[in-house]
């Protein structure tokens, strides 16, 4: 166990539709990073968010979007849903954006776009 | 930060040395080896990380090769637990958390 929960695990939206996936990071952690895994390929970074500001972000288009909170919990929002966008998303956290780099990962909210 | 090559998937029978190789020979300097490995339906989990030394965790084992071109990770004793996608990743530490983490090797302990 990590210490990092994902919700909902599993769901299903249409084409153009918008999604808010949420995640409560490890106690003490105060950088999120979200992921995003194709069936079959490794995850890919999406961006991370370091004391409520994004700090890095990977080659995802705008409509990829987050917040964290003062709690270091954070949301990723999906706008206009592609097909392509089906995944398993994961949320990570640590405890400072310039560690040595071991994070922890959730479990992953598995979309499914129809 | 550098890309790894790993062979797709191996074998190894419970009880055994797993050896997953993974070549980097364009890593820099500063980068670190990384190793993670995810079984299935699960999130990523850390192995263990080295810049030139090797280490030793209570996991597994870090080979470096002294021109830092190559790498093996090695769990001395496998189980059938150990089935997993295992991914190696360079990267400068101190950059953030944005890790390459290719396709990676996909370990089958046979019992």
């Amino acid at each position: 166990e990590t210490g990092v929960t994902q919700s909902p695990t599993h769901l299903i939206k249409t084409r153009g539709q918008q999604v808010t996936l949420r995640c409560s990071s490890q106690s003490g952690h105060n950088t999120v990073s979200w992921y995003q895994q194709a069936l079959g390929q490794g995850p890919q970074f999406i961006f991370q968010y370091y004391r409520e500001e994004e700090n890095g972000r990977g080659n995802f288009p705008p409509r990829f979007s987050g917040l964290q909170f003062p709690n270091y919990s954070s949301e990723l929002n999906v706008n206009a849903l592609e097909l392509d966008d089906s995944a398993l998303y994961l949320c990570a956290s640590n405890r400072d954006a310039s560690n040595t780099g071991e994070l922890f990962f959730g479990e992953g909210s598995r979309l499914t776009v129809l | 930060d550098a890309k790894t090559t790993q062979p797709p998937s191996m074998d190894c029978a419970e009880g055994r040395a797993a050896n997953l190789p993974c070549n980097h020979s364009t890593i820099s300097g500063n980068e670190y080896v990384y190793w993670y490995r995810q079984i299935h339906s699960q999130g990523p989990q850390y192995i263990i990380h080295g810049l030139k030394n090797n280490e030793t965790n209570e996991m597994a084992s870090l080979i470096i090769t002294e021109d830092r071109k190559s790498s093996t990770l090695i769990l001395p004793h496998a189980t059938l637990r150990d089935t997993a996608v295992y991914y190696c990743i360079v990267r400068v530490v101190h950059t953030g958390n944005q890790f390459y983490f290719g396709t990676g090797t996909s370990l089958t302990v046979i019992p």
